[in-house]
């Protein structure tokens, strides 16, 4: 177990619709990255926040947006869903250590 | 941009058999971690390098950064079934971004 948790575990939905995925990072970590991992990309970053500043950003494609609320929970928003959405989407956030990133269990989502 | 470049994409080996993945980015990178990921579960954080020619064991798991800091290695002497699981390296950029980037991974099948 990372300490982080992340919800739902699996969504389904179809073509168009918008759904929210929610992260909660481990206890004292700041930073939190969502990615998205389908087979034929691999992991791909998709957007970091720190402390509730928005980072860096990555592949992440303008139906996609994110936020991070003050208790640092984060939630990532796919709107106008497309088939080639489905995917796992992990959430991490980092170690006070080395950066390293800790893994949520991901969230599956399909997307009919 | 960078790129991380990660092979074999997979390997099969019997059970005692040695396993090497490789890793190469298009640019010098400040760190490189490795993290794997078994079926059906999330990547765990493994080991960061940082310095040039650093070599680091874990047990049966050897990691090597390159003199240029332009590739990594893993190498897992005599498998066992336990380690199964795709593994991923991922380098940050050297005075950019730390944000890594992740190779496509190796996936690794032992045969018992």
């Amino acid at each position: 177990d990372s300490g982080v948790t992340q919800t739902p575990k699996h969504l389904i939905t179809a073509t168009g619709q918008r759904v929210t995925l929610r992260c909660s990072p481990r206890s004292g970590d700041l930073s939190v990255y969502w990615y998205q991992q389908s087979l034929d990309q691999g992991l791909q970053f998709l957007i970091q926040y720190y402390n509730g500043e928005e980072r860096a950003k990555g592949n992440i494609l303008e139906r996609f947006s994110a936020q991070q609320f003050p208790d640092l929970h984060s939630e990532l928003n796919l709107s106008s869903l497309e088939l080639g959405d489905s995917a796992l989407y992990f959430c991490a956030s980092s170690g006070q250590v080395f950066n390293e990133q800790f893994f949520g269990p991901g969230t599956r989502l399909t997307v009919l | 941009g960078q790129q991380v470049m990660q092979i074999p994409q997979y390997q099969h080996v019997q059970e005692g058999e040695d396993f090497t993945t490789y890793c190469n980015s298009s640019t010098t990178l400040s760190n490189i971690q490795w993290y794997k990921q078994r079926p059906g579960g999330h990547p765990v954080f493994l080991i960061q390098l940082v310095k040039s020619g650093e070599v680091k064991k874990q047990k049966r798991l050897t990691f090597q950064f390159g003199e240029a800091k332009k590739n990594s290695s893993l190498h897992i002497t005599a498998t066992q079934t336990t380690d199964v699981g795709t593994y991923f390296c991922a380098g940050s950029a050297s005075g950019g971004s730390y944000i890594p980037t992740f190779g496509r991974g190796t996936s690794l099948i032992v045969h018992p």
